[in-house]
C-alpha cells in the first residue's frame, strides 16, 4: 500500500536551516508529482510546494518562495524540502503527499508529517 | 494567487440532516480543477472530490461536487456521525495550489 513518512522536524531557531524527508513506498514514484503541504498548530491547510514527477517543474507558495527548496531523489523514492531563514511563522506540522499525476494536481495519499517549530 | 473563501466558517447541524458548504474564488479556476479534503482531528486531510464533481476512490455516494467558474460547493446529502470535521477546498488550476480556510462541520 502507499506510504509516506515525513522525517527531519524538530526545534530551530529564528533564522536557521531545517531539511524534511519524505520516503515513499507501494506506488511507482518517478511517476508521481509530490507536494508539501503545512498546517500551522490549531490552524488550516496551506499549500508549500510542488515538484513534477522527474524534478523538471517546481512550484512555491508565495510565503516561502526563495527560503524554501524541493527536490527529490527518484533512486531512492524520497522528496525534500529544504528550509532556510526559518521565521516563527514557519511552524507547522509538514506533510508529504502524493499528487495523483505527474505534474500538479490535487493529492491522493498523505502522511502523518512532521513537526517544525521555529523557535529561539 | 487565487483566493479561496469558504463559508460558513462553522455549520452545526445534526445527523440526517443536509450539509451545504461553499468555495468561492478570487477568480476563475482553470479547468474548475477544485477538490475538496475532509479532515478529522489528528489525522492527515482525505480527498473526497476532485475537478468539481468527481468523487475519489471508496466516497460515499453521499459527498457530491459542483459549480463552475469561481464557485464551487461540497453537499453532504444526509449526514452521518462519521461525517462530522473540518472541510477544505483546493484550487489546483494554476499555481500556488491555494486551500480555502476550512469550513468546521458539528454536531448540532
Amino acid at each position: 500500500q502507499v506510504q509516506l513518512v515525513e522525517s527531519g522536524g524538530g526545534v530551530v531557531q529564528p533564522g536557521k536551516s531545517l531539511r524534511l524527508s519524505c520516503a515513499a513506498s507501494g506506488f511507482s514514484f518517478s511517476d508521481s508529482a509530490l507536494h508539501w503541504v503545512r498546517q500551522a498548530p490549531g490552524k488550516g491547510l496551506e499549500w508549500v510546494a510542488v515538484i513534477s514527477y522527474d524534478g523538471s517543474d517546481k512550484f512555491y507558495a508565495d510565503s516561502v518562495k526563495g527560503r524554501f527548496t524541493i527536490s527529490r531523489d527518484n533512486s531512492k523514492n524520497t522528496v525534500l524540502l529544504e528550509m532556510n531563514s526559518l521565521r516563527a511563522e514557519d511552524t507547522a506540522l509538514y506533510y508529504c503527499a502524493r499528487d495523483v499525476g505527474a505534474y500538479g494536481h490535487y493529492c491522493d495519499y498523505w502522511g502523518q508529517g512532521t513537526l517544525v517549530t521555529v523557535s529561539s | 494567487e487565487i483566493v479561496l473563501t469558504q463559508s460558513p466558517g462553522t455549520l452545526s447541524l445534526s445527523p440526517g440532516e443536509r450539509a451545504i458548504l461553499s468555495c468561492r474564488a478570487s477568480q476563475r479556476v482553470s479547468s474548475a480543477y477544485v477538490a475538496w479534503y475532509q479532515q478529522k482531528p489528528g489525522q492527515a486531510p482525505r480527498v473526497l472530490t476532485y475537478r468539481t464533481s468527481s468523487r475519489a476512490t471508496g466516497i460515499p455516494d453521499r459527498f457530491s461536487g459542483s459549480g463552475s467558474g469561481t464557485d464551487f460547493t461540497l453537499t453532504i446529502s444526509r449526514l452521518e456521525p462519521e461525517d462530522f470535521a473540518v472541510y477544505y477546498c483546493q484550487q489546483y488550476g494554476s499555481s500556488p495550489f491555494t486551500f480555502g480556510q476550512g469550513t468546521n462541520l458539528e454536531i448540532k
